[in-house]
């Protein structure tokens, strides 16, 4: 069965620190692509990033990066420099076979502090 | 493109009412999706639609659950003889029909909040 597990519940940083949020996912498909959504307060998903199975290279954007790792089945996101705006719940997911749907983790609650 | 809508943002019925949801895709996608999410957790996949075929029911989707997709534009969500464990925040999403469907990117509408007393 598929799975994405987001192990930390919360985390509490201070403005300009840098964050690690944590993705690991289980699939037995070959090809399947990886997301991150991040959920302000204001409830409305926001797609971050895709990446698919066949690229493990790492993607900057901003202050945001991904580092993907096949061999341990982890998609981890990095805010560097974290600012107030950066609060909200962030959501990695795995796509399901054809169907496009997504499998999302239980999220990661950052809370960043002035 | 306003993006994905949904109707009514927030209702509040009493337990063994009828409730129904619509959700207003961007025009040119070809999916439809519905999601729950209840406090605390991710959201959880209950059906989605390629234009106006369900393709797709989730086992959280119980008998009281239906969703249609009529002409293959809006969707609607209905929820018949509403339980309090019905409580969550339903969210509708679409996206294009790209050549491999796992690569597609869902847009999410804001969401419509079911209290139930």
């Amino acid at each position: 069965a598929q799975k994405v597990t987001q192990a930390q519940t919360e985390i509490s940083v201070v403005e300009k620190e840098d964050v690690t949020l944590d993705c690991v996912y289980e699939t037995r498909d070959t090809t399947y692509y990886l997301f991150w959504y991040k959920q302000p307060p204001s409830g409305e998903l926001v797609f971050l990033i895709r990446r698919n199975s066949f690229d493990e290279q790492n993607e900057i954007s901003g202050r945001y990066s991904w580092n993907f790792q096949k061999s341990t089945s982890s998609f981890n996101f990095t805010i560097t420099a974290s600012q107030v705006v950066d609060s909200a719940v962030y959501f990695c997911a795995l796509s399901e076979g054809n169907t496009g749907k997504l499998i999302f983790g239980q999220g990661t609650t950052l809370q960043v502090k002035p | 493109d306003t993006g994905v809508s949904q109707d009514p943002r927030h209702k509040i019925t009493k337990r063994g009412q009828n409730v129904t949801f619509r959700c207003d895709p961007i025009s040119e996608h070809n999916r439809l999706y519905w999601y729950r999410q209840t406090l605390g957790q991710g959201p959880e996949f209950l059906t989605y639609f390629q234009n106006e075929a369900q393709l797709e029911k989730s086992r959280l989707l119980s008998d009281r659950f239906s969703a249609e997709r009529p002409k293959g534009s809006f969707s609607t969500l209905e929820i018949q003889r509403t339980e309090q464990g019905d409580s969550a925040m339903y969210l509708c999403a679409s996206s294009p029909l790209e050549p491999l469907a796992g690569a597609n990117v869902l847009t999410f509408g804001a969401g419509s909040r079911l209290t139930v007393l």
